[in-house]
């Protein structure tokens, strides 16, 4: 069973659409989190959530809207996508804010 | 402010020899700090982690890192380096208090192993 995972794993569409990537962890962690991974593979957080609230939302546009229905999902809603949007997003979980996080595969944006 | 540097941006090491990438990070208190792997394609596995303790800390697939308060750095090590190793490694540091608490990447180092 795969501990972090997230759907899809390649997402390629038009600017101006809008997307949602899944995120599930079947760990029992409380924390959840949401990175983006640009092309120089510098990696950077964008949310943070501990039981289902948010705790950290860095300097992410609003187009980009995480909703967690339960400790278990977190999910990545983007509208009105842009052309520097295209990155590999990453979700990662841990048992606690501040502790080892364990990652998903990534899905692969490519806007158009 | 917080912030992690790795100053090695690629690596080239041949298989066999010794291996040492290097952290430094910035920050008023001690942070805890980790070292991932990434493979081409994946995602971030951990490698080791020091929260407190032991300023010597073991990983896995033969990794140790070592933590240094005099010169903020936390540098990882592997005797002899096998060609499976060649990837991407980010130190990370978490930081914070109360409420509000975060974990930093650096840019990374990318390895590369030739035999």
């Amino acid at each position: 069973d795969t501990a972090v995972s997230q759907t899809p794993k390649y997402l390629v569409t038009q600017m101006g659409n809008d997307k949602s990537i899944k995120c599930e962890q079947n760990l029992g962690h409380d924390t959840m989190y949401w990175y983006k991974q640009d092309s120089k593979k510098f990696l950077k957080i964008m949310f943070s959530y501990n039981n289902k609230e948010l705790i950290i939302n860095e300097t992410v546009p609003n187009r980009f809207s995480p909703k967690s229905p339960d400790k278990a999902h977190l999910n990545l809603h983007i509208n009105s996508l842009e052309l520097g949007d295209s990155a590999v997003y990453f979700c990662a979980s841990s048992p606690e804010l501040n502790t080892e996080a364990f990652f998903g595969q990534g899905t692969r944006l490519t806007v158009v | 402010a917080q912030s992690v540097t790795q100053p090695d941006i690629h690596i080239t090491v041949s298989e066999g020899a010794s291996l040492e990438l290097r952290c430094n990070y910035s920050y008023g208190a001690t942070p805890y700090l980790f070292w991932y792997v990434q493979s081409p394609g994946q995602g971030l596995q951990l490698l080791l982690k020091y929260f407190s303790g032991d300023t010597l800390v073991q990983g896995i697939k033969g990794f140790e890192a070592e933590f240094k308060r005099s010169q903020s750095s936390f540098n990882l090590r592997k005797p002899s380096v096998h060609w499976s190793d060649a990837a991407e490694y980010f130190c990370a540091v978490g930081w914070g208090s109360g409420g509000y608490q975060k974990v930093t990447f650096g840019i990374g180092t990318k390895l590369q192993v030739i035999p």
